[in-house]
């Protein structure tokens, strides 16, 4: 079982640059989650889709695009990276569940470094 | 807006001591909350879940974690700390109809021989 995968693990940028992290779950999930993860901040949530067909702003989304594509993937796409930029990046995936909530799986991450 | 505190970013703890870590979330309505375990480099996995069912969950890896609404707690214990234990631990809250999460700042746990 694959679970969530990202691509790519790891990657260098220069200041100004663009690139697109790609997510993938095989998990039949309907929602799907980017998270960025620095040092002494926990996890904070920048991007999420609910379902196929709908995205939504988290707590940290300036400076970041995101497109779902299908129900299976989920990019997050940096227009123009800033060195602020620079932390970890997680996608998650979950099935919705109102009455009981459903844990969120994680992939292992996109270690991402703008110079 | 909902959140949660983790107090102490590293704890370090001796093998066969117990481990405990604080989670206070904070709510007006109850909550679900959840404890992650990240081991480096590696993405986070789902240690425990509460979701009402009862008080007392217990989790993988011998880890269990006790809801008290009073104290508007959600702490994580194991008895005897193993060598493997080492890695940050995430506390997380969401509510009803709402599946976003929203993470404390996390534990470094430290195992000493």
């Amino acid at each position: 079982n694959a679970g969530v995968t990202q691509t790519p693990k790891f990657q260098v940028l220069k200041t100004g640059q663009s690139m697109t992290l790609q997510c993938a779950q095989d998990m039949n999930h309907n929602s799907m989650y980017w998270y960025r993860q620095d040092p002494g901040m926990g996890l904070r949530l920048i991007y999420y889709s609910a379902s196929e067909g709908t995205t939504d702003k988290g707590e940290v989304p300036n400076g970041y695009n995101v497109s779902r594509l299908n129900k299976r993937e989920f990019s997050l796409r940096l227009e123009s990276a800033a060195p602020s930029q620079t932390s970890v990046y997680f996608c998650a995936s979950s099935s919705p569940g109102w009455e009981t909530a459903q844990p969120q799986h994680f992939g292992d991450g996109t270690r991402l470094s703008i110079l | 807006a909902q959140s949660v505190t983790q107090l102490g970013s590293h704890v370090s703890v001796s093998e066969g001591a117990l481990v405990l870590l604080r989670c206070n979330y904070s709510s007006s309505v109850p909550p679900y909350l959840f404890w992650y375990v990240q081991y480096p480099n590696q993405g986070l996995q789902l240690l425990l879940k509460y979701t009402s069912a009862a008080t007392l969950v217990k989790g993988i890896n011998g880890f269990e974690a006790e809801f008290k609404k009073s104290e508007t707690s959600f702490h994580l214990t194991k008895p005897s700390a193993h060598m493997s234990d080492a890695a940050e631990y995430f506390c997380a809250v969401s509510y009803y109809g709402n599946n976003r999460l929203a993470f404390g700042k996390g534990n470094q746990v430290v195992v000493i021989p």
